[in-house]
């Protein structure tokens, strides 16, 4: 098992400019989610899907969409980047059943926006 | 809503000294705790977790009591090593749909040989 990948692994966008992060995960876990990290402000919930075709806002969602047309894809796309959005992001993914369950993260994706 | 909330760092450590790191949580039911850790240049990998008050989750060394009456899950480890230095991470769920994580600000711990 590959666990969970996250691809590309560092990006540097302009403002304006769009981009989609890249999330798989190969142990057939139902719930996945996109966390953003900054300094001092350890990890924020930014959208979560808790199955394929069922996603949800978490704490900062804004500036940020996502789909779930399958269990092992979770797309994370910024529609107009700005530079707020500089930040270190992370997929993870858990299995619905027997909570409460570790969250499995992928290793992120530095992301500067100039 | 639920917080989460840490010593700040950094933490610095000669080898073999003991550690505490301050956990404090708000939530509104009965939630779950844990603790990361994020090694550099990783993502952030499960160290313990406990369910319910009283329990106790260890691991590697490292140990965290569930303190219902404190609200608290301080992480404690007796001696430390040049190879514990990484961001650890407090957080709780209380086992919503997606079981989504709610984390404290981090603590990065730097030990010395």
């Amino acid at each position: 098992n590959a666990g969970v990948t996250q691809t590309p692994k560092f990006q540097v966008l302009k403002t304006g400019q769009s981009m989609t992060l890249q999330c798989a995960q190969d142990m057939n876990h139902e719930y996945m989610s996109w966390y953003r990290q900054d300094p001092g402000m350890g990890l924020r919930l930014i959208h979560y899907s808790v199955g394929a075709g069922i996603t949800d806002q978490g704490e900062v969602p804004n500036g940020y969409n996502v789909s779930r047309s399958t269990t092992e894809d979770f797309p994370l796309r910024l529609l107009s980047a700005a530079p707020s959005q500089t930040s270190v992001y992370f997929c993870a993914s858990t299995p619905a059943s027997g909570r409460p369950n570790e969250q499995f993260f992928g290793p992120g994706t530095r992301l500067t926006v100039l | 809503g639920d917080s989460v909330t840490q010593m700040e760092g950094p933490v610095t450590l000669s080898e073999e000294a003991c550690l505490t790191i301050n956990c404090t949580y708000t939530a509104t039911g009965y939630p779950s705790l844990f603790w990361y850790v994020q090694y550099p240049g990783e993502g952030l990998q499960l160290l313990l977790k406990a369910t319910k008050a009283d329990d106790k989750g260890s691991n590697k060394g490292f140990e965290a009591t569930y303190r219902k009456e404190t609200t608290s899950f301080h992480l404690e480890k007796g001696s430390v090593q040049v190879s514990d230095s990484a961001v650890y991470f407090c957080a709780l769920s209380e086992g919503n749909a997606g079981n989504m994580l709610t984390f404290g600000g981090g603590t990065r711990l730097m030990v010395k040989p």
